[in-house]
């Protein structure tokens, strides 16, 4: 079976400051791994994915997230935030790029000036 | 990328009526269609998964009899809450791909349901 816990339900954090959201993920099998986000009232917006190749990924809006097997981590970074990333973040697994999903319980970030 | 449309995006009913939610693939034909439901602030957790022409497939603790899913074309799945009750309020959100399993599922907007 497969999990996700996302470790940090609340991350507050300044305009321009770097932020990690924690992501680590339990697998029997091969996994693919997500990130998206969702804005108050809206559906899910990807972010980025790894599915194969390079450890490290890029998305959108600059975040970028590096998949560690030995830790089982996928963490989210950015390295400056700004104001319009306040949101909810979702961590998520599949063993297949288009089975169902495992979604962590999300990380609120919160950017303020 | 692809675009999944659901409507309506959000409806009010009274208790006992039926609710009919629809999930669109708009510019692809999608094969396989997932139902989410999400209560506030928490995660979303999968209610079934529907293949174009089949029976979906319900998780655990899912009432089939009170969900019905129907996927009758490439293009369209409905979920249809039954007999709504206040407790069935939440966010319902579909996503949807086409091919197989390694092509990617793209998500819908949401669909907020509030029984009163």
């Amino acid at each position: 079976a497969q999990s996700v816990t996302q470790l940090d339900s609340q991350v507050p954090v300044f305009e321009e400051a770097p932020v990690e959201l924690r992501c680590n993920y339990s697998s029997s099998v091969s996994v693919y791994l997500f990130w998206y986000v969702q804005y108050p009232n809206q559906g899910l917006q990807l972010l980025l994915k790894y599915l194969s190749g390079s450890t490290l990924v890029k998305g959108i809006n600059g975040f970028e997230a590096e998949f560690n097997k030995s830790q089982t981590s996928f963490h989210l970074r950015k390295p400056s935030v700004h104001i319009s990333d306040t949101a909810e973040y979702f961590c998520a697994v599949g063993n297949q790029a288009g089975t169902a999903l495992i979604f962590g319980k999300g990380t609120t970030l919160s950017v303020s000036s | 990328g692809a675009v999944v449309s659901q409507h309506p995006s959000w409806v009010i009913c009274k208790s006992g009526t039926s609710v009919k939610i629809e999930c669109r693939s708009l510019d692809f034909q999608a094969t396989t269609m997932f139902w989410y439901r999400q209560f506030p602030k928490q995660s979303l957790m999968l209610m079934a998964t529907s293949n174009e022409g089949s029976k979906a497939t319900y998780e655990q603790g899912v009432e089939k009899d009170k969900f019905l899913i129907n996927h009758a074309s490439l293009t369209l799945s409905t979920l249809t809450v039954t007999s709504a009750h206040p407790e069935d309020s939440s966010f319902y959100i579909c996503s949807a791909r086409g091919g197989t399993a390694t092509d990617t599922q793209y998500f819908g907007p949401g669909t907020r349901l509030t029984v009163l």
